[in-house]
C-alpha cells in the first residue's frame, strides 16, 4: 500500500453541475477525514468517519455536500449544484488511531 | 473552540542555517496534541513532528525540534541545518476533544542556496 489516493486529481466543472470525488485510505486505517483548502489558507475540516459511521460534520458542509463511506473502506464526497465558491483543493486523510493523519494528494476543483 | 495562529506568512533561510517558525494556539481542552505538517509545492502534506500536551519534554525528529511552552500556548518549530528540500508550506495544528485537526494559515519557507 503506497498511501492515501484520491481521484480525480483535477476536476473542472461548470456552475450548477454535480461532482463526486473518491478517496482510498491506507487499508488498515479505520478513520477517514475530508478537508477543504482554499488558496493561501490552511485546510479546514469538513467531516470524519470511523469505519462506515460519519461521526462529525463541520458547519462548512452545507446541504449541497454529502459524504459516504459505505463499507468502511473508500469514501466519496459529492457536491451538488456547484458554485464558484466551491473551488478549492479537497483533501482526504486517514489514520489508524487518534494520532497522525496521512494525507492524500488532493483533488483540485475549479468551478467555472 | 480551538484556534491556531501563525504570525509569519513567509520566512526565508540560507541553506545550512537554522530557522524558527512561530505558532500560538488556544484551546479549552486539557488533553490535546500539537503537530507541524509540511506541504511541499504540488505535493501532499506530511507530518514533520508531533507533541502530546501532557509531555513536558520537547519533541525532536532529526533536524526538527519544537519549543513547547504550554502556559504561553506557544509551539514553535526549529529547523537546523536547513536543506533545499525543506522548502515548503509549514502548518501548525492542534487536535483535542474531537478528531478534527485545526490548522493555522501556514508559513511559506524558502531555502536559499
Amino acid at each position: 500500500d503506497t498511501g492515501v489516493s484520491q481521484d480525480p486529481r483535477h476536476k473542472i466543472t461548470k456552475r450548477g453541475q454535480n461532482v463526486t470525488f473518491r478517496c482510498d485510505p491506507i487499508s488498515e486505517h479505520n478513520r477517514l477525514y475530508w478537508y477543504r483548502q482554499t488558496l493561501g489558507q490552511g485546510p479546514e475540516f469538513l467531516t470524519y468517519f470511523q469505519n462506515e459511521a460519519q461521526l462529525e460534520k463541520s458547519r462548512l458542509l452545507s446541504d449541497r455536500f454529502s459524504a459516504e463511506r459505505p463499507k468502511g473502506s473508500f469514501s466519496t464526497l459529492e457536491i451538488q449544484r456547484t458554485e464558484q465558491g466551491d473551488s478549492a483543493m479537497y483533501l482526504c486523510a486517514s489514520s489508524p488511531s487518534h494520532d497522525e493523519q496521512f494525507f492524500g494528494p488532493g483533488t483540485r476543483l475549479t468551478v467555472l | 473552540a480551538q484556534t491556531v495562529t501563525q504570525s509569519q506568512p513567509e520566512m526565508s533561510v540560507q541553506e545550512a542555517e537554522t530557522v524558527t517558525l512561530s505558532c500560538t494556539y488556544d484551546t479549552s481542552e486539557s488533553d490535546y496534541y500539537l503537530f507541524w505538517y509540511k506541504q511541499p509545492p504540488s505535493r501532499q502534506m506530511i507530518l514533520v513532528i508531533r507533541q502530546e500536551a501532557y509531555k513536558q519534554q520537547n519533541a525532536t525528529e532529526n533536524r526538527f525540534s519544537v519549543n513547547f511552552q504550554k502556559a504561553a500556548k506557544s509551539f514553535s518549530l526549529k529547523i537546523s541545518d536547513s536543506q533545499l528540500g525543506d522548502a515548503a508550506m509549514y502548518f501548525c495544528l492542534t487536535q483535542g476533544g474531537s478528531e478534527k485537526l485545526v490548522f493555522g494559515k501556514g508559513t511559506k519557507l524558502t531555502v536559499n542556496p
